[in-house]
């Protein structure tokens, strides 16, 4: 099956910086979607992004599908910003296979 | 804007005991999932659903694992004799067509003791 890799594992921020998230997958896409899991484990969609670029406020997001690569922005980090990150395919098939996720900590 | 809902929120059940966790999907959406995450771990799909049958299915939806879209409105996830490497959270998520955004509902934490 396809195969999703995200980095950093894990990254630590203060409040105010800018970061970037990437996630790489193995094969072609029909589907990306960015999440964020917050402390309570609920998932928000983030993006709905299999190419192109798409911006929303702080956030935003680049999928180069020919290279096969993901980029999530992340400008003038907020505390409320800390939790897990994933990154999320989906191919020929109706699952959505998630990478390890990035977990980011934005202190104070 | 519509969103998927889950029931419980938290489910607390001794080991080898059924249960049936529910979600109702966005209304007009078509197709339905479930997918599970052990705490800690990334999350792993489990099943679709599209027009009344199971479309895929995972390698950890064995036969201790149904679903069931009982009326217009819910779908189950029930799991047979349960075992303590079933306490995860769980996700039921919709979709219009395949290859548009899933939306996820916010998860049942599922505790098995």
């Amino acid at each position: 099956g396809i195969q999703v890799e995200q980095s950093p594992p894990d990254l630590i921020l203060q409040e105010g910086a800018n970061s970037t998230l990437r996630c790489n997958f193995s094969d072609s896409v029909n589907n990306l979607q960015w999440f964020h899991q917050n402390p309570w484990g609920q998932l928000i969609n983030l993006f709905y992004i299999p190419s192109g670029t798409k911006q929303n406020g702080r956030l935003s997001a680049t999928t180069v599908a020919t290279e096969r690569y993901s980029l999530l922005y992340i400008s003038s980090s907020q505390t409320t910003d800390s939790g897990v990150y994933f990154c999320a395919v989906e191919t020929s098939g109706s699952r959505l296979t998630f990478g390890e996720g990035t977990q980011l900590t934005v202190n104070p | 804007e519509p969103e998927v809902t889950q029931t419980p929120s938290h489910q607390v059940t001794q080991m080898g005991q059924e249960v049936i966790l529910r979600c109702v999907p966005i209304s007009n959406h078509l197709y339905f999932y479930w997918y599970r995450q052990i705490l800690g771990q990334k999350v792993e799909f489990l099943v679709s659903f599209y027009n009344n049958e199971i479309s895929e299915k995972s390698e950890i939806f064995d036969d201790q694992f149904s679903v069931e879209r009982p009326d217009g409105s819910n779908f189950t996830l029930k799991i047979r004799s349960t075992k303590l490497e079933d306490s995860a959270m769980y996700f039921c998520a919709s979709s219009p067509p395949r290859g548009q955004p899933q939306h996820f509902g916010d998860g049942t934490r599922l505790s098995i003791l």
